[in-house]
């Protein structure tokens, strides 16, 4: 019974392409997160949602898009890859706004050629 | 601006040596979070802080909330616990947003 799962786990595609990481959570958590983490290994905020709501948005590329059908989803959509957005990307979920702790997906490591 | 540091990047102990990871943060904090992520690439949180120390087997978590620092402590190491250990703070509030840390790389020999 996986808490947090995201597929796919591994994603190569060319430049250009549109793609989609799926992520959900049975949990019963009402704030979904995703991160992306670099070739440093940096971890750093993307996106978060709360009740089908954004509340975060970071200065990422509008290229990336998440998309919550209900609460236990968050998608994460992007437009016209480019090289420099090979990374690992993970999802994760928290109850309110994470003072309870964060529970992470395995993550997806997307390489754009 | 809000910055979390790490110390040391990297590290390495022999099996059954006692280590210590450092983490200061520069604003005030809600939570402040220790994680582990195993060479796998998966990420488990370890522990969640406030205030004090946390205990969970052998591993150990302080903060000291006035010098905006805490450390993690490993006993008696073991190889299994090689993996990078990555200190996050949490803002609360409106935004339950996580600032991460770098990172410090454990490697324990057998």
């Amino acid at each position: 019974d996986t808490a947090v799962s995201q597929t796919p786990k591994y994603l190569v595609t060319q430049m250009g392409n549109d793609k989609s990481i799926k992520c959900e959570q049975n949990l019963g958590h009402d704030t979904m997160y995703w991160y992306k983490q670099d070739s440093k290994k940096f971890l750093k905020i993307m996106f978060s949602y709360n009740n089908k709501e954004l509340i975060i948005n970071e200065t990422v590329p509008n290229r990336f898009s998440p998309k919550s059908p209900d609460k236990a989803h968050l998608n994460l959509h992007i437009n016209s890859l480019e090289l420099g957005d090979s990374a690992v990307y993970f999802c994760a979920s928290s109850l309110g706004q994470g003072v309870d702790g964060y529970t992470f997906g395995s993550g997806t490591r997307l390489t754009v050629v | 601006k809000n910055e979390v540091e790490q110390s040391p990047q990297n590290l390495t102990a022999q099996e059954g040596e006692f280590i210590t990871i450092n983490c200061s943060y520069s604003v005030g904090i809600s939570a402040l979070h220790w994680l582990q992520q195993h060479p796998g690439g998966g990420i488990v949180s370890l522990f969640m802080l406030s205030s004090g120390k946390k205990k969970h087997g052998r591993l150990i978590a302080t903060i000291n909330i006035q010098e905006k620092h805490s450390s993690l402590h490993i006993t008696a190491s073991h190889p299994r616990d090689s993996a990078v250990y990555i200190c996050a703070q949490n803002y609360g509030g409106s935004q339950g947003n996580l600032i991460f840390g770098k990172g410090t790389k454990l490697s324990v020999k057998p």
